[in-house]
């Protein structure tokens, strides 16, 4: 069945670092892809998604590009702040007799330090 | 615009009871999901109601049951709780229902469920 896979973290960076938080998919047909974002205490944010192949989503500094070839959506930032400090999810969508549902990842937890 | 609320934000229930989670969907939205995130795992999906109609289910005993009322509000029911029902339950809602694609899905903070 469908799936995402994430790179396991936690992931701990000093404030200004390069972030990239790795992400493949497996799927029948062509999904949207998702970056979701959850605060502590918080439910799900959108950060960020991608429709079609080769599409890039960008929002508040983060960027993914959907690369068909390697089934990949890898997350990107090139200057993080300790706001950032969050769990990032990456999903894809599917779509399943009437209803679309997301396929999340397991989530990687971020924390960045001043 | 009002966003998704939930309630309550916490519950405690022993195993063997019965517990409604309550959501009001985004004003405007009439589609809601529900997901279930364990502790350290992303959220899957359990169900969707698109005006009123169940429209979707992910892999889930009939224990787990909902509704979707006419101002597009849902309720999800759990049955014959037990431990590992124990998670976080997220309501989102989307304005799109039937397969339409690229709706984004706007999620509440959720309700935190521990089953002792």
């Amino acid at each position: 069945g469908d799936s995402v896979t994430q790179m396991e973290g936690p992931v701990t960076l000093s404030e200004e670092a390069f972030l990239t938080i790795n992400c493949t998919y497996t799927a029948t047909g062509y999904p949207s892809l998702f970056w979701y974002v959850q605060y502590p205490g918080e439910g799900l944010q959108l950060l960020l998604k991608a429709t079609k192949a080769d599409d890039k989503g960008s929002n508040k500094g983060f960027e993914a590009t959907y690369r068909k070839e390697t089934t990949s959506f890898h997350l990107e930032k090139g200057s993080v702040q300790v706001s950032d400090s969050a769990v990032y999810f990456c999903a894809l969508s599917k779509t399943q007799g009437g209803s679309e549902k997301l396929v999340f990842g397991k989530g990687t937890k971020l924390t960045v330090n001043p | 615009e009002t966003g998704v609320t939930q309630s309550p934000t916490h519950l405690i229930k022993t195993r063997g009871q019965q517990v409604t989670l309550r959501c009001s969907s985004q004003s405007g939205h009439n589609t809601v999901s529900w997901y279930q995130q364990a502790l350290g795992q992303g959220p899957q999906f359990i169900f969707q109601y698109y005006r009123e109609e169940e429209n979707g289910r992910g892999n889930f005993p009939p224990r787990f049951s909902g509704l979707q009322f006419p101002n597009y509000s849902s309720e999800l029911n759990v049955n014959a709780l037990e431990l590992d029902d124990s998670a976080l339950y997220l309501c989102a809602s989307s304005l799109e229902g039937l397969g339409t694609g690229s709706s984004p899905l706007h999620f509440g903070n959720g309700t935190r469920l521990t089953v002792t």
